[in-house]
């Protein structure tokens, strides 16, 4: 079984621009949720998307931004990127919804903003 | 607010040494505690999900335990190829099914 594929897995951009990434979950997953990684914070809680809406947002500025397709792929945006955006995105995938099971994580994007 | 806090931050072994991690957490109401090993560059790699009180599971040369307030990962006559980053989480109550709150980590160093 394939595991979530995340593209692309780096990118460098420049303050002000925005971004777009991309996250593939497992066959059979439909829950998406998105983490920023950072050494200061650690992982942090960014949204969760499910049957194409969002379900939860964590304690993040309006420029982040995600979506969820008909086929559980989610992508997330980042506009107006600045300094402090530079971290590992990560996209984890689970099978549903209403239940604490297990959430697979993807490689993640590394993210550099110059 | 639900907390996660893991200990030691950092932990060298010698090959065959065995010890135990710590994740201490306050929640609400606990759904489920998650141990994920991550390497550097790389995703959080599943361990363990433990959901009540009084359960262990046990994998390899790892495994883990689960109290009221903290859980642990016990690492048995380790080898080099288990230094790793391990991290815990938790699922709370009165959160999407979706979020985790994680620790922010163990950074394991297990020297041949």
């Amino acid at each position: 079984k394939a595991g979530v594929t995340q593209t692309p897995r780096y990118l460098i951009k420049t303050r002000g621009q925005q971004v777009t990434l991309s996250c593939s979950p497992i066959s059979g997953h439909r829950s998406v949720s998105w983490y920023q990684q950072t050494p200061g914070q650690g992982l942090q809680f960014l949204f969760e998307y499910f049957s194409e809406t969002q379900r939860n947002k964590g304690n993040f500025p309006g420029r982040f931004s995600g979506r969820q397709f008909s086929n559980s792929r989610s992508e997330m945006n980042v506009s107006t990127l600045e300094l402090g955006d530079s971290a590992l995105y990560l996209c984890a995938t689970k099978t549903s919804f209403r239940v604490a099971d297990t959430q697979y994580f993807g490689p993640g994007t590394r993210l550099t903003v110059l | 607010e639900d907390q996660v806090t893991q200990s030691p931050e950092a932990l060298r072994l010698q090959e065959g040494e065995s010890s135990s991690l710590n994740c201490s957490y306050t929640v609400s109401g606990l759904r489920g505690l998650f141990w994920y090993r991550q390497d550097p560059g790389k995703g959080p790699e599943f361990l363990f999900t433990l959901y009540s009180a009084g359960e262990e599971k046990e994998k390899e040369r790892l495994k883990a335990t689960l109290t009221k307030k903290e859980s642990f990962l016990h690492i048995t006559a380790p080898k080099p190829e288990d230094s790793a980053t391990y991290l815990c989480a938790v699922q709370a109550d009165g959160t999407s099914y979706g979020k985790l709150t994680f620790g922010q980590g163990t950074i394991l160093t297990v020297h041949p």
